[in-house]
């Protein structure tokens, strides 16, 4: 079936660097794109969103960017902090069918300090 | 997580036992949703209920599975008969309209750990 996937499955940065987090959708009919943050022992948490019509939107310290063309999304990360280190899904989900969010694998985040 | 409450946050059960997993949404949501994470794994979509009503149960198991949303009370996961392979962390997740934005409303709860022995 349709799926989500991403592309580096751990990333280890250093304190104060950037981080870049990338996923393939393969979606089309796919209109809106989440990210979320799990800490380890906790539930998936909001960061940031992105609609279809839309191919870069900011958030405090985080920027997703989306490329339709080839059905990309990447969420980045500015000055990355200890405290972001966590498992880090993107998701997808449809006009058609918004009941159903449809998570990507996960990558985990390493911040060396 | 604020507001979407799941317990217990940790279960354990022997093969063949029920296991049952509750969710309380947060405060005004009336959509509830079952999500299911296997270790080192994304969360896997189950069910989506609206009160007293399944919406779309498509990531449900066809047997031993099963998930309510009462009138009053909150939802419950039911799970007959474990077996080791329903392991897992189930997440439940909440909001008020489906069509409104999610952005705004789509909270998850901390989660079960169901550990089958």
């Amino acid at each position: 079936g349709e799926s989500v996937g991403l592309h580096l499955p751990t990333l280890s940065v250093q304190e104060g660097d950037n981080s870049i987090i990338n996923c393939a959708y393969s979606n089309s009919a796919s209109d809106y794109f989440i990210w979320y943050k799990q800490e380890s022992g906790k539930g998936p948490q909001f960061i940031i969103d992105i609609r279809s019509n839309m191919d870069k939107r900011q958030g405090q310290r985080v920027t997703v960017l989306l490329n339709k063309t080839v059905k990309h999304l990447s969420l980045q990360i500015a000055a990355t902090q200890p405290g972001d280190s966590a498992v880090y899904f993107c998701a997808e989900t449809a006009k058609t069918s918004y009941d159903k969010v449809i998570f990507g694998p996960g990558t985990s985040l390493s911040v060396i300090p | 997580n604020a507001g979407v409450m799941q317990n217990p946050r940790h279960l354990v059960r022997r093969r063949g036992q029920e296991a049952r997993l509750r969710c309380s949404p947060m405060k005004g949501h009336s959509h509830v949703y079952w999500y299911r994470q296997l270790p080192e794994e994304g969360l896997k979509f189950m069910v989506y209920l609206q009160k007293e009503n399944i919406i779309d149960e498509s990531g449900m198991p066809k047997e031993r599975f099963s998930a309510e949303f009462p009138k009053e009370g909150p939802s419950i996961l039911r799970i007959q008969q474990v077996v080791r392979g329903d392991s897992a962390a189930y997440f439940c997740a909440s909001s008020r309209l489906v069509l409104q934005g999610i952005e705004y409303g789509y909270t998850f709860g901390s989660g079960t750990r169901l550990t089958v022995v």
